[in-house]
């Protein structure tokens, strides 16, 4: 079964900690993305990569930062956590060209994170 | 104007019922309408997809498209508890290079025994 694993499920940190969120994906996809889920916002893009060592900014980028050394793995860091970065994040990845013409985009189970 | 709007809900309805979750969007050149299902303290997955306008059956679920009046409908008929998850729709262009991809802020549904 094909999967994007997001390896913490739930964090806790302190303001001004530095936040490593982790994503892998089994699939050989090029494109990865960052998402943020909040109550009343929905999904909000935060990074996304389309391919090693690229990546575009998204609508909500302030705050962070990515990194994608291997096709598989694109992380996302906060580089110094605060209270409004308390959310559930979550990966997901898809291929470069969707079958049939849709772009199907296969999601993490995501990381719930609180900053205190 | 939002790109997308989904009225959050929640939405109750008894086991049995038939259900119908809807989104409207702005842009006309939109060609996909994704649905997406959330259970809670999961992602999303897709649930089904449809190209163009007109309606698409997969089981216990039709989507339904109507390009005209930018509307989007999912139905479901006999609700089952299993049902209760978070809905979203999610429209968008054609898959020619990298493009944005919007989604609506999601239906919370309830499905009582």
């Amino acid at each position: 079964d094909v999967k994007v694993t997001q390896s913490s499920r739930y964090l806790v940190k302190r303001t001004g900690e530095k936040v490593f969120l982790e994503c892998v994906q089994d699939m050989d996809h090029e494109n990865m993305f960052w998402y943020r889920q909040d109550p009343g916002l929905g999904l909000r893009l935060i990074y996304f990569s389309y391919d090693v060592k690229m990546k575009e900014k998204g609508d909500i980028p302030e705050g962070y930062s990515v990194s994608r050394e291997k096709k598989e793995r694109f992380s996302l860091i906060l580089e110094s956590a605060s209270t409004n970065q308390t959310s559930m994040y979550l990966c997901a990845s898809r291929p470069l060209q969707g079958a049939g013409g849709a772009n199907v985009l296969t999601f993490g189970a995501g990381s719930r994170l609180t900053v205190l | 104007q939002k790109e997308v709007e989904q009225d959050p809900g929640p939405l109750s309805v008894p086991e049995g019922a038939i259900v119908s979750l809807n989104c409207t969007y702005s842009n006309s050149a939109f060609q996909y309408f994704m649905w997406y299902r959330q259970y809670s303290r999961k992602g999303p997955e897709l649930l089904m997809y449809t190209y163009s306008s007109g309606n698409k059956e997969d089981g216990r679920f039709t989507a339904q498209v109507d390009k005209s009046s930018k509307y989007i409908s999912l139905f479901i008929r006999d609700s089952q508890p299993s049902d209760s998850a978070t809905y979203l729709c999610a429209p968008q262009g054609p898959n020619t290079g990298f493009q944005k991809l919007v989604f609506g802020t999601g239906t919370r549904l309830l499905v009582s025994p």
